[in-house]
């Protein structure tokens, strides 16, 4: 069984475009994160919910949205995509402070 | 929020040699864990350093925790061609936030 899976593996897509990626976990675990991972491999922390809570949110333009419907779900929905969007989007869950566990990711290209 | 510089940012080695990241910061850090991500994976939990001086083993490699608790290390003896990946320390702050290294690209010729 696959710990955090997420779809869809691949998107392309044009810029202006509205589109959502999904991630769900089946730990059992509380808190989930979205990253973003760019061409040069650096990781940054987009968000996190705790409990469905948003406890974490970078600094990120309004045009990116995660939802929580409950603790095993955290989706992303991207408004207006632009060029820059253009990385690999993982997601990832913990319980409390301990080892995160990362989805296979999504891979988004912007034309 | 919590910074950590990550050397050498890429590492190219003979099948057989060793291999060495650090990671270092300029603050008390309570935890630091390491992650590897093969190419085209996703990012691997490794293991979690939170006490001073800390030394951990897994097979060939070998994670140390400095006493300041403001650098940490992850060594490889005897590299193989399955270690070849992006090695990231990651330390803990606020919130269960993880603030990643920006990684250590390790190629393995055979």
């Amino acid at each position: 069984d696959t710990a955090v899976s997420q779809t869809p593996k691949y998107l392309v897509t044009q810029m202006g475009n509205d589109k959502s990626i999904k991630c769900e976990q089946n730990l059992g675990h509380d808190t989930m994160y979205w990253y973003k991972q760019d061409s040069k491999k650096f990781l940054k922390i987009m968000f996190s919910y705790n409990n469905k809570e948003l406890i974490i949110n970078e600094t990120v333009p309004n045009r990116f949205s995660p939802k929580s419907p409950d603790k095993a779900h955290l989706n992303l929905h991207i408004n207006s995509l632009e060029l820059g969007d253009s990385a690999v989007y993982f997601c990832a869950s913990s319980q409390v402070t301990g080892e995160q566990f990362f989805g296979p990711g999504t891979r988004l290209t912007v034309l | 929020g919590q910074q950590v510089m990550q050397i050498p940012q890429y590492q190219h080695v003979q099948e057989g040699e060793d291999f060495t990241t650090y990671c270092n910061s300029s603050t008390t850090l309570s935890n630091i864990q390491w992650y590897k991500q093969r190419p085209g994976g996703h990012p691997v939990f490794l293991i979690q350093l939170v006490k001073s001086g800390e030394v951990k083993k897994q097979k060939r490699l070998t994670f140390q925790f400095g006493e300041a608790k403001k650098n940490s290390s992850l060594h490889i003896t005897a590299t193989q061609t399955t270690d070849v990946g992006t090695y990231f320390c990651a330390v803990g702050g606020s919130n269960y936030k993880l603030t990643f290294g920006k990684g250590t690209l390790l190629t393995v010729n055979p």
